[in-house]
């Protein structure tokens, strides 16, 4: 079991473009959520899926989408990348239902915008 | 007033110490509430959780709430080097799964 894998873990964008970073799990969790850390901010929620063909905004949605086509694999699009976009973003997973809310966290991807 | 604050340190200890982290929340309609543990560039895992008011015991690690004050701790007797991590509280403000976080302590734990 690979948990929750993502992709990549490290990249350098310029301002205005584009990318995609992927989050794919192995656990059938049905939950799936984008967050966002900056130091001393905690976790900030982006996006986040219930579902396969829904998704829904968390706290802080601009300037990104997200798409949910399979249970495994939520990807977040970056369009237009601004420096307050720099940023490190989790990836997670739950088990649906569960009132303890235990997320099961990625590595991570560390995003700068230069 | 947010919704969840947390010191965020840093904090630094020697081993040995017993270290307190402590969170305030604002709605006291929070019923389950939870410590995750971050090891530098890991993700966040979950350490414990506890319903309602009392303790949780899990080895050296005691998480404590008292909803009178809307106020957690967890705490950790005999630190360890290995303790060093960032503590964040996080608590589910509804049955999709959604946390709101605490913005985490830095804990150092020296030899």
């Amino acid at each position: 079991n690979a948990g929750v894998t993502q992709t990549p873990k490290f990249r350098i964008l310029k301002i205005g473009q584009s990318m995609t970073l992927q989050c794919t799990q192995d656990m059938n969790h049905n939950y799936m959520y984008w967050y966002r850390q900056d130091p001393g901010m905690g976790l900030k929620l982006i996006y986040y899926s219930v579902g396969a063909g829904i998704t829904d905004k968390g706290e802080v949605p601009n300037g990104y989408n997200v798409s949910r086509s399979t249970t495994e694999d939520f990807p977040l699009r970056l369009e237009l990348a601004a420096p307050s976009q720099t940023s490190v973003y989790f990836c997670a997973s739950s088990v649906p239902g569960t009132k303890t809310g235990e997320l099961f966290f990625g590595e991570g991807s560390r995003l700068t915008v230069l | 007033q947010k919704e969840v604050e947390q010191d965020p340190g840093p904090l630094s200890v020697p081993e040995g110490a017993i270290v307190s982290l402590n969170c305030t929340y604002s709605n006291s309609a929070f019923q389950y509430f939870m410590w995750y543990r971050q090891y530098s560039r890991k993700g966040p895992e979950l350490l414990m959780y506890t319903y309602s008011s009392g303790n949780k015991e899990d080895g050296r690690f005691t998480a404590q709430v008292d909803k009178s004050s809307k106020y957690i701790s967890l705490f950790i007797r005999d630190s360890q080097p290995s303790d060093s991590a960032t503590y964040l509280c996080a608590i589910p403000y509804n049955q999709g799964g959604k946390l709101i976080f605490g913005q985490g302590t830095e804990l150092s734990v020296k030899p």
